[in-house]
């Protein structure tokens, strides 16, 4: 099956600076790549996501990179807030998901 | 409950005890899931159903049992063969697999072994 290998594990910044988070993932099938921010206790929520046949996808200060050959894509975070300080997991897989291990971010003021 | 929601919050079990996690979806989704967290760690897949009657073990279904009688309903049962089962358990749906869409996940159930 996939396996999904996200880096880091912990990631700090200072407010107002940029964060990247990259994962791997090994199954050339895969074809959709969600990501999840999941706040202390609860649900993980979809905040973009990407297809296989595009390579990057921007939402506000949230972008999304695919490098197919590679089999790698990330997570990079704009002009960061106190508010963006969560667990962010990165998904791939075609129809079920697996999961990286996740990133805590947290956004120092 | 964005649609999806599962009872209860807290469960606690004692050993050599079944207990049912419940899962409730009114978004008309064809496919449920069942995801364990483990605190530090990303979500492993236990059990998915594309379609009512139909289910599939995930990469750690041990344990686990599951039925789909309906579309709105995916049940999940931890069994006393389940050696280590405190964990986050994440119930999440889509409206189909093999399409591109992201998940829908409910609130969760912390279930503890007393």
């Amino acid at each position: 099956g996939e396996n999904v290998e996200q880096h880091p594990s912990t990631l700090s910044v200072q407010e107002g600076d940029s964060a990247v988070i990259k994962c791997t993932y090994s199954d050339s099938a895969s074809n959709y790549f969600p990501w999840y921010k999941q706040e202390l206790g609860k649900r993980p929520q979809l905040i973009i996501d990407i297809r296989s046949n595009v390579g990057e996808k921007k939402d506000q200060r949230i972008a999304v990179t695919l490098n197919k050959t590679a089999k790698h894509f990330s997570l990079h975070i704009t002009e960061t807030q106190p508010e963006d300080s969560a667990v962010y997991f990165c998904a791939g897989g075609s129809g079920k998901f697996y999961f990286g291990s996740g990133t805590k971010l947290n956004v120092k003021p | 409950d964005g649609g999806i929601t599962q009872s209860p919050k807290y469960l606690f079990r004692k050993e050599g005890q079944n207990v049912t996690l419940s899962c409730e979806q009114n978004l008309n989704h064809d496919a449920m899931y069942w995801y364990r967290q483990d605190p530090g760690q990303g979500l492993r897949l236990i059990y998915y159903s594309q379609i009512v009657n139909d289910f599939q073990k995930g990469d750690i279904a041990e344990g686990y049992s599951v039925s789909r009688e309906k579309k709105e309903s995916f049940p999940l049962t931890v069994t006393s063969a389940q050696k280590n089962p405190t964990a986050f358990y994440l119930c999440a749906s889509s409206p189909r697999t093999g399409d591109y869409y992201g998940y829908t996940f409910g609130s969760g159930t912390r279930l503890t072994v007393v």
